[in-house]
């Protein structure tokens, strides 16, 4: 079973901060990573996703990375702002077509 | 956005009873997946699909069962619903491009099922 790990679980910043989000996979034969982005009640919405072939992936403010060979990912979040503020999640997607989710980072930007 | 809905959003039952739950898509994606998400567990695999008729289980497949008669229909039945299976489920939906390398997955909106 492929683990998915995120840290820190929870992260409050002032508004106007950059940040990093953190996303740790055991699996090393990784098809691809996606970042998604909960609110409350909600369903997941897709940010971006880093195909193994790839290093790294924008949108915007956001700035993902792949390090296949450490098996980390990192969500950048430049210039923050209230809106943010949501639950980020990782996933990655191994064999058998299925994905493996992180429990996710609980984002909190103060005004 | 996806053209992915469930329904129903909310439903409340009682233990012992059958479930179902209905994703439908617009995308004519092959994959369609199952998942429940739960307060420290996060999203957790329930079945998926791979196309009419296929599915295969997942991570908590014990108690649920899967149909899919249609390219755009993907329903999970509790066969007999019980607490533990209190959750919000979630459909997704992942298309099989370029060999299957590029498998980006959106998500429906949800149903909140409690049992009583």
């Amino acid at each position: 079973k492929q683990e998915v790990t995120q840290i820190p679980a929870a992260l409050s910043v002032p508004e106007g901060e950059n940040l990093v989000l953190n996303c740790s996979f055991t699996d090393s034969a990784i098809y691809n990573l996606q970042w998604f982005r909960q609110d409350p009640g909600k369903g997941l919405t897709s940010l971006l996703l880093i195909q193994s072939s790839q290093r790294e992936q924008t949108s915007g403010r956001l700035n993902a990375s792949l390090d296949k060979s450490s098996g980390r990912s990192t969500l950048y979040i430049a210039a923050s702002q209230p809106g943010d503020s949501a639950t980020y999640l990782c996933a990655e997607l191994g064999e058998g077509n299925q994905f493996y989710f992180g429990t996710g980072t609980s984002l909190t930007v103060i005004p | 956005d996806a053209g992915i809905t469930q329904s129903p959003r909310h439903k409340v039952t009682e233990t012992g009873t059958p479930v179902t739950l209905r994703c439908h898509q617009t995308e004519n994606h092959r994959y369609m997946y199952w998942y429940r998400q739960d307060p420290g567990h996060g999203l957790r695999l329930i079945h998926y699909s791979y196309g009419v008729k296929d599915t295969d289980k997942g991570e908590v497949s014990d108690g649920y069962s899967v149909s899919r008669s249609k390219t755009e229909d993907f329903l999970l039945t509790l066969e007999s619903a019980t607490s533990s299976q209190t959750s919000v489920y979630f459909c997704a939906i992942s298309a099989d491009l370029a060999g299957g390398i590029y498998n980006e997955q959106f998500f429906g909106p949800g149903t909140r099922l409690t049992v009583l």
